[in-house]
């Protein structure tokens, strides 16, 4: 199946571990994201990156730190998770960044994400 | 600064009962407006994109549509498995492809 996929779906780890989260598509899109979605459903880009080279960089905390060995992998580190890292982490990817006219998105399932 | 609010928050149909979901924007220069739905423990599925006021898109019960300031989602004779969330968003300004997103409406149709 062509999609975005992420892995773990669920991850619960304890405060001050570190963890990572691996996105990987197969749509030969250019472009990859990935988004915070808090307790009240509200999605925030945190990072971007287009054909390896990162384009967007939020305001995240320095122990998020994005990866992308090739334009189909993005993956995430988070280092000593805080119990506010929890959340639902969403990878995406579009087949360009911003210059075309079309930029549509496509989300994977999603890595919910427990701090206790 | 840019920003999307949805509304309402929640809404609660019949089957066949007939509404408008609403995304107000505020965004300098509109490079594109998309809707989501989500369903409950998955990603958001990516239903339309428009691009300029006056534009309309069609999917099965559900159309979109784009003022200079909105955009309304109809749904036509929903039925229960048109429940989820509906999320719309912007595009930054910029050659980012940044997404601005609203805090989503949550659609439950009951039979």
């Amino acid at each position: 199946d062509t999609a975005v996929s992420q892995t773990p779906k669920y991850l619960v780890t304890q405060m001050g571990n570190d963890k990572s989260i691996k996105c990987e598509q197969n749509l030969g899109h250019d472009t990859m994201y990935w988004y915070k979605q808090d307790s009240k459903k509200f999605l925030k880009i945190m990072f971007s990156y287009n054909n390896k080279e990162l384009i967007i960089n939020e305001t995240v905390p320095n122990r998020f730190s994005p990866k992308s060995p090739d334009k189909a992998h993005l993956n995430l580190h988070i280092n000593s998770l805080e119990l506010g890292d929890s959340a639902v982490y969403f990878c995406a990817s579009s087949p360009d960044w911003g210059t075309g006219a079309y930029n549509e998105q496509f989300f994977g399932p999603g890595t919910r994400l427990t701090v206790l | 600064e840019d920003q999307v609010t949805q509304s309402p928050e929640a809404l609660r149909l019949q089957e066949g009962e007939s509404s408008s979901l609403n995304c107000s924007y505020t965004v300098s220069g509109l490079r594109g407006l998309f809707w989501y739905r989500q369903d409950p423990g998955k990603g958001p599925e990516f239903l339309f994109t428009l691009y300029s006021a006056g534009e309309e898109k069609e999917k099965e019960r559900l159309k979109a549509t784009l003022t200079k300031k909105e955009s309304f989602l109809h749904i036509t004779a929903p039925k229960p498995e048109d429940s989820a969330t509906y999320l719309c968003a912007v595009q930054a300004p910029g050659n980012t492809g940044k997404l601005i997103f609203g805090q989503g409406t949550t659609l439950q149709v009951k039979p």
